[in-house]
């Protein structure tokens, strides 16, 4: 079946710097959802991207959809302790209303 | 409540037990997705509902798992004759219309032990 792949499976970084996860498959996806999930909690919805090229911001989290329809990058600026958590990206290839799930990326923020 | 509610949050049971898991969605939100996450891993889908209707089961990985949403808005998971394997997160999510594409809202899940 469709997979996406995130890599690496951990990211750390300093508090205050920037960072870029990408999300890639081997096929076609029409849409694009990026998800942070906290310890305990189930994922909640970050930035919804639908259109091939598009670029959506919601307060220091940029995403973008890519031209090819195959990837995704999601950025965090200037990011802060509360940033801490896996994020997934997931998408919808349009055959079905199933999501598929990358694996995640482990972000970690030292103070 | 505002966000999807699922119970238990936590089950433990001894394999060869049945166990029957709880979700509400989101009011007036006619779509309804159960998702099975395994620890490291990203949610997978189990099964899809359209109002009552169940229209995408494929994602059940047996004939142990069985799911239900009888007048459209909570839904139930049953696991008949557990096994280890069966042991994961299962996450209920649920979407305001019909139809793919649509962002899905998520339940904090049940963490679902099997002994």
């Amino acid at each position: 079946g469709q997979q996406l792949n995130q890599s690496p499976q951990s990211m750390f970084i300093q508090e205050g710097e920037d960072v870029s996860m990408n999300c890639t498959s081997s096929s076609i996806f029409n849409t694009w959802l990026w998800y942070k999930q906290d310890p305990g909690e189930g994922p909640v919805l970050l930035i919804a991207l639908y259109k091939a090229g598009e670029l959506t911001s919601n307060g220091r989290l940029t995403a973008q959809f890519g031209i090819t329809r195959k990837d995704s990058f999601l950025n965090i600026s200037a990011s802060i302790p509360s940033d801490v958590g896996i994020y997934f990206c997931a998408g919808f290839t349009g055959a079905n209303s199933k999501l598929t799930f990358g694996k995640g990326i482990t972000l970690s923020v030292r103070p | 409540g505002a966000g999807v509610s699922q119970s238990p949050r936590y089950k433990v049971a001894k394999r060869g037990q049945d166990v029957a898991l709880r979700c509400d969605p989101i009011s007036g939100h006619v779509s309804l997705f159960w998702y099975q996450q395994a620890l490291g891993q990203g949610p997978e889908f189990l099964t899809y509902f359209q109002n009552e209707a169940q229209l995408d089961k494929s994602g059940l990985p047996s004939d142990r798992f069985f799911a239900e949403r009888p007048e459209g808005s909570v839904s139930t998971l049953k696991i008949q004759r557990t096994q280890q394997e069966d042991s994961a997160v299962y996450l209920c999510a649920s979407s305001r219309w019909a139809g793919g594409n649509q962002p899905q809202h998520f339940g904090d899940g049940t963490r679902l032990s099997i002994l």
